[in-house]
């Protein structure tokens, strides 16, 4: 059974960092660019960072750049965010995402993890 | 970056209609067009990529067309497991947008 589970999301204050973490199996992690992707509560979709295969190649939205870096581990078929200077808006549930843009496979999708940022 | 522009915000519509929901992009896009369903609670689901390839798994009720800027979702018959928020995501071009959602509710 294919499985993304998220973890890592919690409450932290404004200026203040997180790492999440994406544990993926039952398919090979290896072979497929892995992504994240974040829902600010009552709002839309939002894409945040894909990294490529083998972490040659990483693609950020404008406003996470210089402050998050998606990374990865095939070893141990891990995915992270590492999401520093936080931001109020920065809020929201945060999914990491496979063969969910351009694969004709069947897309997978993890169950979110909630980062807050508030004082 | 490319906007996504997604009309209708929101539809409300009856088991049996037929619905459609349009995405226009600032730019062309090719055919580099996905559409998405999520429900309350759950993680987005990938129904149409390519603007027109049916993910496996989803019903044929729904189907995508269009090209360069303008595309449509259209769901040929609702179904009471069909109310849902809808997005369309241009993945053509970095950053990767989605349209803003609409939501189909039931009347």
């Amino acid at each position: 059974e294919v499985q993304l589970v998220e973890s890592g999301g919690d409450l932290v204050q404004p200026g203040g960092s997180l790492r999440l973490s994406c544990a993926a199996s039952g398919f090979t992690f290896s072979s497929y660019w892995m992504s994240w992707v974040r829902q600010a509560p009552g709002k839309g979709l939002e894409w945040v960072a894909n990294i490529k295969q083998d972490g040659s190649e990483r693609y950020y939205v404008d406003s996470v750049k210089g402050r998050f870096t998606i990374s990865r581990d095939n070893a141990k078929n891990f995915l992270y965010l590492q999401m520093n200077s936080l931001r109020a808006e920065d809020t929201a549930m945060y999914y990491c995402a496979s063969r969910w843009v351009a694969s004709t496979a069947t897309d997978f999708w993890g169950q979110g993890t909630l980062v807050t940022v508030s004082s | 970056d490319i906007q996504m522009t997604q009309s209708p915000s929101s539809l409300s519509a009856s088991v049996g209609d037929r619905v459609t929901i349009t995405c226009r992009a600032s730019q062309g896009i090719r055919n580099d067009l996905g559409w998405y369903q999520q429900k309350p609670g759950k993680a987005p689901k990938r129904l149409i990529y390519a603007t027109s390839s049916l993910q496996s798994g989803v019903p044929s009720r729904f189907s995508g067309s269009g090209s360069g800027t303008e595309f449509t979702l259209t769901i040929s018959s609702l179904q009471p497991e069909d109310f849902a928020t809808y997005y369309c995501l241009q993945y053509n071009t970095y950053p990767y947008t989605f349209g803003q959602g609409t939501k189909l509710e039931i009347k």
